[in-house]
């Protein structure tokens, strides 16, 4: 079975400053890793995805997720906040790279301050 | 670029009775997904569909519930007779191959 832990359901930042949303997942296979995003009243649109190959994985919009194994871990990063970013945030993980579904986390709320 | 669209967007309806959700999506996707979402809750797979039939369902998709793909375009939710804890953010996806899911904006169903 597998499932996801996101720290948080808020976090507030001010514009420029470091975003850092958690992602702990369990999972009884190598997993495939994802985070959503869901702007308000849109649907959840991929940032990035994990699927084994680096492990520093690059997205849209300027985020990044770093896997580690040792921690069970899947943050989302970005070094400096714009307005734009607030949403809510959802990290999912998969047992394959797209064949079977999606187990996401809760969501974290991205808050973002002047 | 291509969009899985649901409608309506937002849906109210009475306890008991039945509801259809719609989406069209993207046209030379094959793999076909519900995903709900419950106020303050984490986002849940419901249904998969493959080949005009349900590859994968979880425990919440019981015999309320139904999906279809009518024709070439739409693949819809259908919920038999609706309660108050079906009230939530209704999410279609698909998928073509192994490229990752693609959203809808989602409907979202009061039930009174």
């Amino acid at each position: 079975a597998q499932s996801v832990t996101q720290l948080g359901s808020h976090v507030s930042v001010s514009e420029g400053a470091l975003v850092l949303l958690r992602c702990n997942y369990s999972s009884s296979v190598p997993p495939y890793l994802f985070w959503y995003v869901q702007y308000p009243n849109q649907g959840l649109q991929l940032l990035l995805k994990y699927t084994s190959a680096a492990t520093l994985v690059k997205g849209i919009n300027g985020f990044e997720a770093e896997f580690k194994k040792s921690e069970t871990s899947f943050h989302l990063t970005k070094p400096s906040a714009h307005m734009s970013d607030a949403a809510e945030y959802f990290c999912a993980v998969s047992e394959n790279s797209g064949y079977s579904t999606l187990t996401f986390g809760k969501g974290t709320m991205l808050l973002v301050s002047p | 670029e291509p969009e899985v669209t649901q409608t309506p967007s937002h849906q109210v309806t009475q306890m008991g009775q039945e509801v259809i959700l719609r989406c069209v999506p993207i046209s030379n996707h094959l793999y076909f997904y519900w995903y709900r979402q419950i106020l303050g809750q984490k986002v849940e797979f419901l249904v998969s569909f493959y080949n005009n039939e349900i590859s994968e369902k979880s425990e919440i998709f019981d015999d309320q519930f139904s999906v279809e793909r009518p024709d070439g375009s739409n693949f819809t939710l259908k919920i038999r007779s609706t309660k108050l804890e079906d009230s939530a953010m209704y999410f279609c996806a698909s998928r073509q191959g192994n490229s990752p899911l693609h959203f809808g904006n989602g409907t979202r169903l009061t039930v009174t």
